[in-house]
């Protein structure tokens, strides 16, 4: 069965210091893989994706991801995170033979201290 | 354009009683899921749709129906509300599976 695998339950950072969030997934092939981001009562906004081609991708709000088939990992950074970036982070994976579903993983929550 | 539109955005529910949650998307998307969102659990995938007249199960169906007789609908009902369906809902589009979902703003759920 497909998993995806956030480790992190919590993660704190202070502004201006940089961020990476673990994701790793478990799929025979090569997923669509994504990142959203969910701030506190509101629907899930995607940050960044990927499925083929340059295995670092450039999203939104300054973040970016890189894809490592070896370890089959897709892990979200950002150089320097801002006090508004405080929020809850999901890994996607999109499966194509089966419908188009999208398993998430648990979400990491960020803080970031002043 | 609107994107995915969930009503309502409350619901409380008593034990036993039934209710529909709306989902509509204007984006001509073929591909419409509802998932649950409870807390260190992620987002569970609760049914799928990949085009009207087409719905099939995800991992936690039990207790809810959905039907898909128009590309822009796809609602979620609860047949007989339990507190254990005490949740956040959301509802999601997609084109293709490439683009990724664009969500809904969700339905936070109580049942007493």
């Amino acid at each position: 069965a497909q998993s995806v695998t956030q480790p992190d339950i919590h993660i704190t950072v202070s502004e201006g210091a940089s961020l990476e969030l673990r994701c790793n997934y478990s799929y025979g092939a090569t997923p669509y893989l994504f990142w959203y981001v969910q701030s506190p009562g509101q629907g899930l906004q995607l940050l960044l994706k990927y499925f083929s081609g340059d295995t670092l991708v450039q999203g939104i709000k300054g973040f970016e991801a890189e894809f490592k088939r070896s370890q089959s990992s897709f892990n979200l950074r950002k150089p320097s995170v801002h006090w508004s970036d405080a929020a809850e982070y999901f890994c996607a994976v999109g499966v194509a033979d089966t419908g188009n579903q999208f398993y998430f993983g648990t979400g990491t929550s960020l803080t970031v201290i002043p | 354009n609107a994107g995915v539109t969930q009503t309502p955005k409350f619901q409380v529910l008593k034990t036993g009683q039934s209710m529909t949650l709306q989902c509509a998307q204007d984006m001509n998307h073929e591909y419409m899921s509802w998932y649950r969102q409870d807390p260190g659990m992620g987002l569970r995938l609760i049914h799928y749709s990949v085009g009207a007249g087409i719905t099939d199960q995800g991992e936690v169906p039990n207790g809810y129906n959905v039907s898909r007789s128009t590309t822009e609908d796809f609602p979620l009902r609860l047949l007989s509300a339990a507190p254990s369906q005490t949740s956040v809902y959301f509802c999601a589009s997609s084109y293709v599976l490439a683009d990724g979902y664009t969500f809904g703003s969700g339905t936070r759920l109580t049942v007493v």
